[in-house]
């Protein structure tokens, strides 16, 4: 597609249940990155995928969250027993070479925004 | 990657230039300035970015200071479409995109 791909767009679950969150990135880039933005803050770094290496996964900020990228493209966030506090807008980006090219920005989708309740 | 420190908000008028700060003092030899904007309820949008020499495109032009400490994000020509949030990031060699965004700066471009 034209540009990075996030479904669904809003949603709402109640507390305990588990949701998955699809990131679709641009046809081609390598690298894949989820943020959480929590309301009125700036992002936060979830979890980076590069490639076929190992996702570094040190924002993830506890093990109900989880996230894969399956055959390199598209990338789920899965958030286990949800809490009130994981209620955030999640943010996808992609961008077209790894972290030891400079010159590259990131672009990202429209983001989940997801209501616990 | 190094921090930065914006203002938290700043206000323009139409058709002004807003000139954005940004301090970047622990910014290391290798490491890129970023900017990027966030309009109400959409993704982040990638602005410009540089290394040492000052840098322009279509959207802006980025004015960083010799001991690259410091930079200035440049709108020329501010509409009301400009009024958003704009975050400065420095990206260092390893770990791509991985630097946290901090609050950036809230820039309301006023008729």
């Amino acid at each position: 597609g034209a540009g990075v791909s996030q479904s669904p767009s809003n949603k709402v679950t109640e507390k305990g249940k588990d949701v998955e969150l699809r990131c679709d990135p641009i046809s081609g880039h390598t690298a894949l990155y989820w943020y959480r933005q929590s309301l009125g803050q700036g992002l936060e770094f979830l979890i980076y995928f590069q490639g076929n290496s190992a996702p570094d996964k040190s924002g993830l900020p506890s093990d109900r969250f989880s996230a894969e990228r399956t055959g390199g493209s598209v990338s789920t966030l899965t958030i286990q027993r949800t809490q009130q506090e994981d209620s955030a807008v999640y943010l996808c980006a992609s961008s077209l070479r790894g972290p030891a090219t400079m010159n590259t920005e990131a672009f990202f989708g429209q983001g989940t925004r997801l209501t616990v309740v | 990657d190094a921090k930065t420190t914006q203002p938290p908000s700043m206000d323009c008028a139409e058709g002004r230039a807003a000139n954005l700060p940004c301090n970047h003092s622990t910014i290391s030899g290798n490491e890129y300035v970023y900017w990027y904007r966030q309009i109400h309820s959409q993704g982040p949008q990638y602005i410009i970015h540089g290394l040492k020499n000052n840098e322009t495109n279509e959207m802006a032009s980025l004015i960083i200071t010799e001991d690259r400490k410091s930079s200035t994000l440049i709108l020329p020509h501010a509409t009301l479409r400009d009024t958003a949030v704009y975050y400065c990031i420095v990206r260092g060699r390893t770990g791509g995109f991985k630097t946290i965004f901090g609050a950036g700066t809230r820039l309301f471009v006023k008729a």
